[in-house]
């Protein structure tokens, strides 16, 4: 079974640093691409990042860009996202997901998410 | 970036209605669309892929169509455990982007 386990959440205040870690279990995980979506307090959905199977391939959502930076080690199985001078605006839910297949794009598997809390 | 305009934002409908959201793109997509259905406290969940596809496990009463800039999302018939918000994405381009959600509740 295809688990995801993210961790790392919590207060911050702002200008703060946090690293968010996510867990990967049953599949292969050198194998697919994975992405983080976040989702503000009764917000919708916003794409932040993804990798590529190997970590060559890196995108990031518009805005984001110089403050986070995704990774991923393949040897440990996990996935993360380092945020830097963190804002009110990036309070939000943030979720680690798998994507369907290579060159897919869609998001198949989701971990439950990690609450992240910018407020002095 | 491309936005994703959905609508309705939220409806009302019994059970056993036809349910039709719809997605539109502000630039021609392909069929590079998906949607995913989100319950209150969940992660969201895949549902159809490359605009019509439907996603494993998936119930039949969803549905996907449409390609370039225009796609509608179908439930044939309303089931209670089909109350959740409903999202659309593109994954043509970066960043890839999800539309506002629609909500869906029981009348």
């Amino acid at each position: 079974e295809v688990q995801l386990v993210e961790s790392g959440g919590g207060l911050v205040k702002p200008g703060e640093s946090l690293r968010l870690s996510c867990a990967a279990s049953g599949f292969t995980f050198m194998s697919y691409s994975m992405t983080w979506v976040r989702q503000a307090p009764g917000k919708g959905l916003q794409w932040v990042a993804s990798i590529s199977s190997t970590g060559t391939y890196i995108e990031y959502g518009d805005s984001l860009k110089g403050r986070f930076t995704i990774s991923r080690d393949n040897a440990k199985k996990s996935l993360y996202l380092q945020m830097n001078d963190l804002r009110a605006g990036d309070t939000a839910v943030y979720y680690c997901a798998r994507d369907k297949g290579p060159y897919s794009n869609s998001l198949q598997h989701w971990g439950q998410g990690t609450l992240v809390t910018v407020s002095s | 970036d491309i936005q994703m305009t959905q609508s309705p934002s939220s409806l009302s409908a019994s059970v056993g209605d036809r349910v039709t959201i719809t997605c539109q793109a502000s630039q021609d997509i392909g069929s590079y669309l998906n949607w995913y259905q989100q319950k209150p406290g969940k992660a969201p969940k895949l549902l159809i892929y490359v605009a019509s596809s439907l996603e494993t496990g998936v119930p039949s009463r969803f549905s996907g169509s449409g390609s370039g800039t225009d796609f509608t999302f179908t439930i044939s018939s309303l089931q209670p455990e089909d109350i959740a918000t409903y999202y659309c994405q593109q994954y043509d381009v970066v960043p890839r982007t999800f539309g506002g959600g629609t909500k869906v509740e029981i009348k």
